[in-house]
Parts: structure tokens; sequence; C-alpha cells
């Protein structure tokens, strides 16, 4: 199963609501996590179940979709969100990922 | 604290073989799958494959199929990656990753271990 994201990367402002998109190739009901990674640092998960927010994450990350269309949303940027977002899916082997959404703060 | 440590940086030549690992601190793995996942520099995340460490259930990725191997040692709590045979293109970064599976599927990546830098040079 492959993962596209979109966009690539992405530049907003301090207060912005941020959307990145994962689109998967066939369906995967809603077996999806959302990941961020900053330089040197190993991936932090966001959400996982495509809409369930990870213990400790702050609520301003929220994710939606199912089958074959999700979306991860930053309602109010702040300064630390900066990185790459990754999304994975768990339906079938191999669990890939897309390609990544390197977000920068402006 | 629930951690996974996994093993130091290493350097190495083409041709030689190389085991790394990643070792459960805080909980017990033989409930968790661990997967292991590759970073080349300045790239993303790449699936390499996944462990049941409580019976050494194994799925790889085709990609990695052949080219490494997957193990565990549930009465030391450690997952393994290892190549037999190194090439220049197998620098990166490898993260080991901690799942819970539930009816079937997978959650997300819940606990990560801190990586290990893996270089290749002759």
């Amino acid at each position: 199963i492959q993962l596209t994201q979109s966009p690539s990367s992405l530049s907003a402002f301090v207060g912005d609501r941020v959307t990145i998109t994962c689109r998967a190739s066939q369906g995967i009901s809603s077996y999806l996590a959302w990941y961020q990674q900053k330089p040197g640092k190993a991936p932090k998960l966001l959400i996982y179940a495509a809409s369930t927010l990870q213990s400790g994450v702050p609520s301003r990350f929220s994710g939606s979709g199912s089958g074959t269309d999700f979306t991860l949303t930053i309602s109010s940027l702040q300064p630390e969100d900066f990185g790459t977002y990754y999304c994975q899916q768990l339906y079938s082997h191999p669990l890939t990922f897309g390609q990544g959404t390197r977000l920068e703060i402006k | 604290e629930v951690q996974l440590v996994q093993s130091g940086a290493e350097v190495k030549k083409p041709g030689e073989s190389l085991k790394i690992s990643c070792k459960g601190s805080g909980h017990s793995l033989n409930i968790y799958w661990i997967g292991w996942v590759r970073q080349m520099p300045g790239k993303g995340l790449e699936w390499m494959g996944i462990i049941y460490p409580s019976d050494s259930d194994t799925k790889y990725n085709p990609s990695f199929q052949g080219q490494v191997t997957i193990s565990a040692d549930k009465s030391i709590n450690t997952a393994y990656l290892q190549w037999s045979s190194l090439k220049a293109s197998d620098t990166a970064i490898y993260y080991c990753a901690r799942l819970a599976r539930s009816s079937g599927r997978y959650g997300g990546a819940d606990v990560w271990g801190q990586g290990t830098t893996v270089t290749v040079s002759s």
C-alpha cells in the first residue's frame, strides 16, 4: 500500500491552521497513524486509528478520515511544531510510511 | 520509565557483518511487536519489518527480505537487526519501535528507541 502526503513542505505563521493530507493507494479503514519527527530525534506518535490523540499530545493536533483519504490538522500552529510529519498505514504488511511533510515556522 | 534502548553507533567496512540491538526497559517486549525502521541520510522513514518477541513471528518488508535478519531473545527483552555483509548503501539511522496489536490490527508505534547510526565506508 502506497501513501502519498501533500504538501511535501509548507511554511506557516504561528497561530495558523495547518492541514496535511495522506492518501492511500487502497482502502485502509481507519488504520492510520501520524508522527512528528524533529531533526536528530526519533519520531513521536501523535495520532493513531486515524483520529485518536496519543496520550500527552496537545489537543491542537487532530486527525480525521477513513478509507483512502486522511488529514492531520494543527488548529493553531505553535513554534515547537516545526519538523517533519509522516503518516503510516497499519492495515497490512509492509506497514508503509508516507514520504513526509516538512513544516517550517515563518 | 518505559523505554527502548538501542546499541551504540557503529562504523563498519563493506562486507563486514553487524548485529544491533534494542532492549526494552520498564516493560516486557513479550506482549508487543517490535518494528525496525531505516532512515537514510536526509531521507524519510522506511519500514523494514516487525517481530513478535514472544514467539519470534517475523514479517519482512519485501524490499528488505534477504538483506537483513530480524530476531529477538525474549529472555533478555531484546530485539535485534543484523546484516551478514554490509554495503555502503546500508549507511543510515536504524530505529526500533514498539507496537501493540489488537483484533488482528496494529496500533501506532508509541515507544521508539533513540536510533543507532550505522556508517559503512571503506
